[in-house]
């Protein structure tokens, strides 16, 4: 099976502009979760998506919104970047969401703000 | 006060030594609990998870949850270099939302 898998890798933006992060799930899996994280903070849970409904949302202003499509792909937008908003931007998913279930995570995309 | 908290190293243990990585929670309700190796430079990948009382072991890792404490560890025997990496330990709260401590940097000397 494949894993999860996330594009860009790689990503260089200046202040102001915003970007959108893709998510492909592990097939079945129609639970996806973002997280940010960064070397002082660690992983921090932005939102988690479930059957295209925004389950849950972690303390993260709203400039990052997301969403997810009926194929469970979701995507990440920010908009406004600043430059504390360099990160890695990790997604995971699960399967079913509800009982005790395990979170796999994609490589991650490096966004850097200048 | 953090969901987790986790000691923050940096650990160094000798090869073929124990390893022993420490976590506590602070959600009485959390079921399960889990360990992640991160990599420098690298997405997470998971361990062990562990959602009863006691020990649960996979080869050279061993896990262990007292719910009373709050508290879950991880030991890994025999440590290689290859173990030298980020632990992250993590617990499932409502829903489908995790709560990540912010890690444990092993390095293992050869």
């Amino acid at each position: 099976k494949a894993g999860v898998t996330q594009t860009p890798r790689y990503l260089i933006k200046t202040r102001g502009q915003q970007v959108t992060l893709s998510c492909s799930p592990i097939s079945g899996h129609r639970s996806v979760s973002w997280y940010q994280q960064t070397p002082g903070q660690g992983l921090q849970f932005l939102f988690e998506y479930f059957s295209e409904t925004q389950r849950n949302k972690g303390n993260f202003p709203g400039r990052f919104s997301g969403r997810q499509f009926s194929n469970s792909r979701s995507e990440m937008n920010v908009s406004t970047l600043e430059l504390g908003d360099s990160a890695l931007y990790l997604c995971a998913s699960s399967s079913a969401g509800y009982d005790t279930d395990t979170q796999y995570f994609g490589p991650g995309t490096r966004l850097t703000v200048l | 006060q953090k969901e987790v908290e986790q000691n923050s190293g940096p650990l160094s243990v000798p090869e073929g030594a124990i390893a022993s990585l420490n976590c506590t929670y602070s959600d009485r309700v959390s079921q399960s609990f889990f360990w992640y190796r991160q990599y420098s430079g690298k997405s997470p990948e998971l361990i062990m998870s562990i959602y009863s009382n006691g020990d649960k072991e996979d080869g050279r890792f061993t896990a262990q949850l007292n719910k009373a404490s709050q508290y879950v560890s991880l030991l890994i025997r025999d440590s290689q270099p290859s173990d030298s990496a980020t632990y992250l330990c993590a617990t499932e709260g409502t829903g489908n939302q995790f709560y990540f401590g912010t890690g444990t940097s092993l390095t293992v000397i050869p």
